[in-house]
């Protein structure tokens, strides 16, 4: 089975505009997971899809949001870039949601905001 | 709350030394834990995961953990280091109940350096 794909891989944007970042899960997989990585904050959880119900959501602002789409894909979506949104965006899916699952990461888009 | 704590922020270790890396939780009943290796501009690779029954779980690569209730903690551990083992290494943990979500909490991560 193919991995966890997210496009883009790079990103540089600058302040104020935004983004929209995907994510494939692995084949036949419903929850996808998203989490921030930044050097000085590590490993922050943004948000959960499963079936396309937001299921949970970490404390960032709402300039964060998340879709996700019947075929479980997901997208995330940062408004108004700031400074401090540059940042490793990881995507992780696992067949069901909680239990005794197991997440798969992607590699990660990396987003500069200049 | 839950967290996670990984108290080396770096290690050292010569190629062909035993490994220690050391994971404690903090969280009211019985998580399940995770560990997980970041290669420098690459995604998380799940090493091995911990969610009952035997304590000490086998992953990938050679890498062992062990949890152990009465410290709250989940070392990872591998006998002989190879230089390619030089990667970032993750503790993460989610409650154990079905009904927790995917959520993980994350450590603060153990960067490994191999000396040849």
């Amino acid at each position: 089975k193919a991995g966890v794909t997210q496009t883009p891989r790079y990103l540089i944007k600058t302040r104020g505009q935004q983004v929209t970042l995907s994510c494939s899960p692995i084949s036949g997989h419903r929850s996808v997971s998203w989490y921030q990585q930044t050097p000085g904050q590590g490993l922050q959880f943004l948000f959960e899809y499963f079936s396309e119900t937001q299921r949970n959501k970490g404390n960032f602002p709402g300039r964060f949001s998340g879709r996700q789409f019947s075929n479980s894909r997901s997208e995330m979506n940062v408004s108004t870039l700031e400074l401090g949104d540059s940042a490793l965006y990881l995507c992780a899916s696992s067949p069901w949601t909680g239990g005794k699952e197991t997440q798969y990461f992607g590699p990660g888009t990396r987003l500069l905001v200049l | 709350a839950q967290s996670v704590t990984q108290p080396d922020i770096h290690i050292t270790v010569s190629e062909g030394a035993s490994l220690e890396l050391r994971c404690n939780y903090s969280y009211g009943a019985t998580p399940y834990l995770f560990w997980y290796v970041q290669s420098p501009g690459q995604g998380l690779q799940l090493l091995l995961k911990y969610f009952s029954g035997d304590t000490l779980v086998q992953g990938i690569k050679g890498f062992e953990a062990e949890f152990k209730r009465s410290q709250s903690s989940f070392n990872l551990r591998k006998p002989s280091v190879h230089w390619s083992d030089a990667a970032e290494y993750f503790c993460a943990m989610r409650p154990g109940r079905e009904t927790s979500g995917s959520r993980l909490t994350f450590g603060e991560g153990t960067q490994l350096t191999v000396n040849p």
